[in-house]
């Protein structure tokens, strides 16, 4: 069980806008910043958005992120085959518990 | 550019201390203002933090692991290291290592390691 919470699935046709939901709470998302990574099969994840919704350099600005309480989201605009990939949410959680970083289960996107 | 690489056995027997390397080339782990960090991925699974280590050498541990956790940093050698003690299947994964201006947002990764446990 995720501490964050994203949609196993997604999926879309070449062209399409596609977004993937990331769903936490106060101690996490409603709280710290919300960062996006993209995982290609057999690769380590790539940071695609930090900072809720700042690309670093690199990733194309059809890649977009935003916050909203305690929620997240990735929008994938102009969706392209190579864009097949599993993406995670994380996030910092000041969990009484003790601090930690977060994720979300993954989305698998599949391009139609 | 910046590189990392992870090193250590493929295969730990159940019970035993699990010992991992990271190898930072292309620049001084003893950066300012960056986190040093680990994060596993059990087979077919998603992402799991371990732990991280800042560039003051604080450190900051998954609760749930906290207990087994040992990361540190060898400035002389421009590497981190990884000590994850009793181990058992459910540790079996792939382990990066990875770099951040915040545990949360690494945006430099190892290209991962699979560690297995069995006797």
């Amino acid at each position: 069980q995720s501490v964050l919470t994203q949609p196993p699935s997604a999926s879309g046709t070449p062209g399409q806008r596609v977004t993937i939901s990331c769903s936490g709470s106060s101690s996490n998302i409603g709280s710290n910043s919300v960062n996006w990574y993209q995982q290609l099969p057999g690769t380590a994840p790539k940071l695609l958005i930090y900072s809720n919704n700042q690309r670093p350099s690199g990733v194309p600005d059809r890649f977009s992120g935003s916050k909203s309480g305690t929620s997240a989201s990735l929008a994938i605009s102009g969706l392209q085959s190579e864009d097949e990939a599993d993406y995670y949410c994380a996030a910092w959680d000041d969990s009484l518990n003790g601090p930690r970083v977060v994720f979300g289960g993954g989305t698998k996107l599949t391009v139609l | 550019q910046l590189q990392l690489q992870e090193s250590g056995p493929g295969l730990v027997k159940p019970s035993e201390t699990l010992s991992l390397t990271c190898t930072v080339s292309g620049g001084s782990i003893s950066s300012s203002s960056y986190y040093w960090g680990w994060i596993r991925q059990p087979p077919g699974k998603g992402l799991e933090w371990i732990g991280s280590i800042s560039y003051s050498g604080s450190t900051y541990y998954n609760p749930s692991l906290k207990s087994r956790v040992t990361i540190s940093v060898d400035t002389s050698k421009n590497q981190f290291s990884l000590k994850l003690s009793s181990v058992t299947a459910a540790d079996t994964a792939v382990y990066y290592c990875a770099r951040g201006r915040i545990p949360a947002a690494s945006d430099c990764w190892g290209q991962g390691t699979l560690v297995t446990v069995s006797s």
